[in-house]
């Protein structure tokens, strides 16, 4: 089992449509959570961390169940300029490198 | 402006030359990462370092060196050995007190 699935995608949607990203870890003893966003031959960027009880900014919704070891991303009203793939990041200790899930590319269509 | 600087963009070797691709950072960051990613693929680490004069292997190390002489600059070596060396190379950095890690613009390297 790959230590972080994300939604294999692509999602195509239209402009001002909701779209949900969702992502699951294996190891329970994960403490940080993480979405990047990454265009197309750019570098990854920290869109937002995951807290446990779930953060907003603007658009974007992240959530967390540790339970369910369940990470989401909601992004409401959707942007040309939301078009890109979506990683899902987990950091399993303080010090240890971040582990990225293979990203969900999103097409947002007008 | 402070960041995390990669070069060059873009590489082309010969198969069976070694090759060198640049990390520096003026972030005053201790940890630093090399990762690779290929067509469709998620990020895979090579190798970081935590501290200066210090690093470990990554998921993917074979075929792949690094020196930490300096805290700045985290150098990857690509050597002939590495099989499928074509790919995007993504250098990353962390402070002690944070929580993510910011990412170099990347290196793309073709090797004919």
């Amino acid at each position: 089992r790959k230590e972080v699935e994300q939604d294999p995608g692509p999602f195509n949607v239209p402009e001002g449509a909701t779209v949900a990203f969702n992502c699951t870890y294996s190891n329970s003893a994960s403490q940080s959570f993480f979405w990047y966003r990454q265009d197309c031959r750019k570098e990854p960027k920290l869109l937002m961390s995951v807290y446990s009880s779930g953060n907003e900014d603007g658009r974007f919704t992240a959530q967390l169940n540790r339970a369910s070891q369940y990470i989401s991303l909601l992004i409401r009203d959707s942007k040309l300029s939301d078009s890109a793939t979506y990683l899902c990041v987990v950091r399993n200790s303080g010090n240890t490198p971040l582990v990225f899930g293979k990203g969900t590319r999103l097409s947002v269509i007008a | 402006d402070g960041g995390i600087t990669q070069s060059p963009k873009y590489l082309f070797r010969k198969e069976g030359q070694n090759v060198t691709l640049s990390c520096e950072q003026n972030l005053n960051h201790d940890a630093m990462y090399w990762y690779r990613q290929d067509p469709g693929q998620g990020l895979r680490l090579i190798y970081y370092s935590q501290i200066v004069n210090d690093f470990q292997k990554g998921d993917i190390a074979e075929g792949y060196s690094v020196s930490r002489e300096k805290k700045e600059s985290f150098p990857l070596t690509v050597t002939s050995a590495q099989k499928n060396p074509t790919a995007f190379y993504l250098c990353a950095s962390k402070g002690r007190e944070a929580d993510t890690q910011y990412f170099g613009p990347g290196t793309r390297l073709t090797v004919l």
